[in-house]
């Protein structure tokens, strides 16, 4: 069975300041992560993914995830967050191999603070 | 640039009425997702197909919903008779279910915001 969990349901930083929102993963299979944003009145937009590669994964907008396996986490992170990164963002797992087990966490509300 | 095109944007409605929502894939991807998104749920999974085929269509209520791709680059979502707790974001998505390097990437419409009063 896989599932996912965001340690956080909202994050409020300030603009410059370090972002991070937390995703752990549990999966019975060798996982597929990903994380997505969505911005108010958007559809879902991929910011980064993690195979089987590199386990510090760059995506767009100067965010970057780390996948831990021991820690079974895939945490994102951004060194100075911008005012344009207020959004909802997803953390998601799927098997890697098959769309069969997608699953979505619950979201992390992201608000930035000028 | 390749993208899931989803219509109508916006759709308002009476309760009773048939609401049809369509999608075009991206071109070339043979996996279509059905998610609806509310407030109270989240993302919910409806239906995916795979080369047209359904795979799951669990998580969508079969009294009034029905989903069907007549061909490769058409999906329908189609609620027939809506009622007002069908009021959500629909998206589509589309992928290349063929795993590996790929990671199964999947690539969202904007939605088909519905409000059934």
């Amino acid at each position: 069975a896989q599932s996912v969990t965001q340690l956080d349901s909202h994050v409020s930083v300030s603009e410059g300041t370090p972002v991070l929102l937390r995703c752990n993963y549990s999966s019975s299979y060798s996982p597929s992560l990903f994380w997505y944003v969505q911005h108010p009145n958007k559809g879902l937009q991929l910011l980064l993914k993690y195979t089987s590669a590199a386990t510090l994964v760059k995506g767009i907008n100067g965010f970057e995830a780390e996948f831990k396996k021991s820690e079974t986490s895939f945490h994102l992170t951004k060194p100075s967050a911008h005012m344009s990164d207020a959004a909802e963002y997803f953390c998601v797992v799927s098997a890697k191999t098959s769309y069969d087990k997608v699953i979505f966490g619950p979201g992390t509300s992201l608000s930035v603070i000028p | 640039d390749a993208r899931v095109t989803q219509t109508p944007r916006h759709k308002v409605t009476e309760m009773g009425q048939e609401v049809t929502m369509r999608c075009q894939p991206i071109l070339g991807h043979n996996t279509v997702f059905w998610y609806r998104q509310t407030m109270m749920q989240g993302l919910e999974l409806l239906a995916y197909f795979r080369n047209r085929a359904p795979l799951d269509d669990s998580g969508m209520p079969k009294d009034r919903f029905s989903a069907e791709m007549p061909d490769a680059t058409l999906a329908t979502l189609k609620i027939q008779p809506s009622e007002p707790r069908d009021s959500a974001v629909y998206f589509c998505a589309s992928g290349l279910g063929s795993g590996g390097v790929s990671g199964n990437t999947i690539y969202f419409g904007e939605g088909s915001w519905l409000t059934v009063v």
